[in-house]
């Protein structure tokens, strides 16, 4: 079946630090892959899509400078958190999809601390 | 209204009982459906598909009332291992397909 691997799956940082989310699929190709934040008991919330070779596209309210994401190749995309402060502190997974058919294949996850 | 819309429990049952959770979605272009199964601090994995005509898997049982706008899930003969969040998710027509979550039922099953 479709695997998304994610990493890494947990990191702390410090305050001001940027950390990098990477995201691949495994054994399909995703032109589209989808980043989420998750705050704890809250529901997923997508911050962006990401399209291969194109700009991403952000959710109203999240920052496009703050969050970074790039999808250079059909199996890649990364999320680069910038300048993290505690407020960022979250769970953020990432989605890829092949077809309506088959759902959306999710990421492991990353759990972000920032201190 | 939000788009997706889940009543988020939690749902308390014992060993064996039969439960169902609905979620109701806003959008009437929505064109496919989800149910997803997340245990708490893990990623969402995929537990069926919804389809028009509803389909049933084992003990899971999922329908699609396109007239009132929402999807069940039914769980039969409950077992301790099927605690967890349910979520639901809608992904619109037209080339988008950007799936929106509800923000899950929480079942708890005991002994």
């Amino acid at each position: 079946g479709a695997v998304v691997s994610q990493h890494p799956s947990r990191v702390i940082c410090k305050s001001g630090t940027s950390v990098k989310i990477e995201c691949r699929s495994l054994d399909f190709q995703a032109t589209t892959m989808f980043w989420y934040r998750q705050f704890p008991k809250k529901s997923l919330m997508l911050m962006a899509t990401s399209n291969e070779g194109s700009k991403a596209t952000y959710e109203q309210g999240v920052e496009k400078d703050k969050f970074l994401i790039n999808h250079a190749s059909l199996t890649l995309s990364t999320l680069t958190v910038t300048s993290a402060h505690p407020e960022d502190s979250s769970f953020y997974i990432c989605s890829a999809g092949d077809g309506i058919h088959y759902g959306y294949t999710f990421g492991s996850g990353t759990r972000l601390t920032v201190v | 209204r939000k788009e997706v819309e889940q009543d988020p429990g939690p749902f308390n049952v014992p060993e064996g009982a039969t439960v169902a959770f609905n979620c109701t979605y806003s959008n009437s272009a929505s064109q496919s459906f989800f149910w997803y199964r997340q245990d708490c601090r893990k990623e969402p994995k995929l537990l069926m598909s919804v389809y028009s005509s509803g389909n049933e898997d084992g003990r899971f049982t999922a329908q699609l009332n396109r007239a009132s706008q929402y999807i069940s899930l039914l769980i039969r003969d409950s077992k301790l291992s099927d605690s967890a969040t349910y979520l639901c998710v809608v992904n619109l027509s037209g080339g988008s397909y950007i799936p929106t979550f509800g923000r899950g039922t929480s079942l708890i099953v005991h002994p």
